[in-house]
């Protein structure tokens, strides 16, 4: 499994773009890339998931270049809400198999108002 | 998405007794559930992956005999703390996946407080 690495923490303003960059040189060519959202005290949440290029759901997008050796999750216009730990995973996205989540450090974003 | 539910949502124990968590799947079918454990401000630690009707996989490290999983239903998957300890205080979390699927679901959480 992947290992990646990200930072520690980052801090933000309400209505900012924020980008949080994760590394994952020895990506696996099945692997694909997750992003997870956690709240204290709470269990993560799914935000999104993709193999390569550029991928766009309703709350994030998540930009992989060609290597694939590092992606970034963009958050539009953050508001106070979306304080929490942001955790990439890499792993074995190939449906059927049983995928075993080894979550790192993870990023601690903080927005102030 | 699909929902997964832990009871209890926080328990506190005295040192010495047996704690059990229960991680359902609410509208799906989990062929597989994984427990996780969190200390304050760390990343979540997979503990054991339980597939239905099989005994558990155990992450290096963890004690088997001390965190004993039973995974009896493709619904419910039970983690149980046997002779709890205050270090065995944490947050611990489950997931599921349905059979076919690549995503897990993650439950809320349990609270384990040990005195």
């Amino acid at each position: 499994l992947a290992k990646t690495t990200q930072p520690i923490s980052m801090d933000s303003y309400e209505g900012q773009e924020v980008n949080i960059t994760c590394s994952h040189n020895n990506i696996a060519t099945n692997d694909y890339i997750t992003w997870y959202q956690q709240f204290p005290s709470q269990g993560p949440r799914f935000i999104i998931q993709g193999y390569k290029t550029k991928v766009t759901n309703e709350v994030a997008s998540l930009f992989i270049p060609a290597d694939r050796k590092s992606s970034t999750l963009s958050l539009p216009r953050v508001s106070l809400s979306d304080t929490a730990v942001y955790y990439c995973l890499v792993g074995d996205g190939v449906r059927g198999n049983t995928d075993k989540l080894i979550f790192g450090t993870g990023t601690r974003l903080q927005v102030f108002p | 998405g699909a929902v997964v539910s832990q009871h209890p949502s926080r328990v506190i124990c005295k040192s010495g007794t047996s704690v059990k968590i229960e991680c359902r799947s609410l509208d799906f079918q989990a062929t597989t559930m994984f427990w996780y454990r969190q200390f304050p401000k760390k990343s979540l630690m997979l503990m054991a992956t339980s597939n239905e009707g099989s005994k558990a996989t155990y992450e290096q490290g963890v004690e088997k005999d001390k965190f004993l999983i039973n995974h009896a239903s493709l619904t419910l998957s039970t983690l149980t703390v046997t002779s709890a300890h205050p270090e065995d205080s944490s947050f611990y979390i489950c997931s599921a996946e349905g059979a076919g699927s690549d995503e897990q679901f993650f439950g809320p959480g349990t609270r384990l407080t040990v005195l």
